[in-house]
């Protein structure tokens, strides 16, 4: 069965430095990754995905994040945050091998990014 | 494209009662999943669904909790003589199924549950 691990519950970043949110996954098969947002009292809005290809992929709000199969990680990142990244994190797998291929997301990362 | 669409957007109940929760996924979308979430929390799997068919259902859930999608398109999720426990966010969320450019899904605003 997948599974995604966000070792950290809270990220502070000074508004300007990159940024990054971990998140390594377990999947039986070859993995889909995602990440989303969510901003308070909202639904979860999607950011990005890796499916194959290049390792780096790029989504929405200048957010990036890096596939590393050896590592099975899939952290997020951002070269210069800014005060509305402030949100919860999502990191998600789908594993497309074996037929169960629901959407697992991890607990989430709280991201602060202080002016 | 209208997005999913989650009704009703809040639902308080007292204990013992039971619920239903309508979603409608995007209209050329066959996969449809329902996710909990609870305060600071990841969603948590519940169900999915292929057009009509279940393809799954957590361990997690008890007997009280079931959810159908008759004739593939909207789907309601039914839980009977609701708990305290029960109290949380229920997230609808849809996606195509098949080809690596149809497999992230698209989450509705969700239903808050408040059980007293």
């Amino acid at each position: 069965a997948q599974s995604v691990a966000q070792p950290e519950d809270q990220v502070n970043v000074a508004e300007g430095n990159p940024l990054t949110v971990k998140c390594t996954y377990s999947v039986s098969g070859n993995p889909y990754l995602f990440w989303y947002v969510q901003y308070p009292n909202r639904g979860l809005q999607f950011l990005l995905k890796y499916i194959t290809g290049d390792n780096l992929v790029k989504g929405s709000y200048g957010f990036e994040a890096e596939f590393n199969k050896s590592q099975t990680s899939f952290h997020l990142k951002k070269p210069s945050a800014l005060v509305s990244d402030s949100a919860l994190y999502f990191c998600a797998v789908r594993d497309i091998r074996y037929g169960d291929d629901k959407i697992i997301f991890g607990k989430g990362t709280r991201l602060h990014i202080l002016p | 494209d209208t997005g999913v669409s989650q009704n009703p957007r809040h639902k308080i109940t007292k204990r013992g009662q039971n619920v239903t929760f309508r979603c409608d996924p995007i209209s050329e979308h066959n996969r449809l999943y329902w996710y909990r979430q609870t305060l600071g929390q990841g969603p948590e799997f519940l169900t999915y669904f292929q057009n009509e068919a279940q393809l799954e259902k957590s361990r997690l859930l008890s007997d009280r909790f079931s959810a159908e999608r008759p004739k593939g398109s909207f789907s309601t999720l039914e839980i009977q003589r609701t708990e305290q426990g029960d109290s949380a966010m229920y997230l609808c969320a849809s996606s195509r199924q098949g080809g690596p450019s149809n497999t992230e899904a698209f989450f509705g605003q969700g239903t808050r549950l408040t059980v007293v």
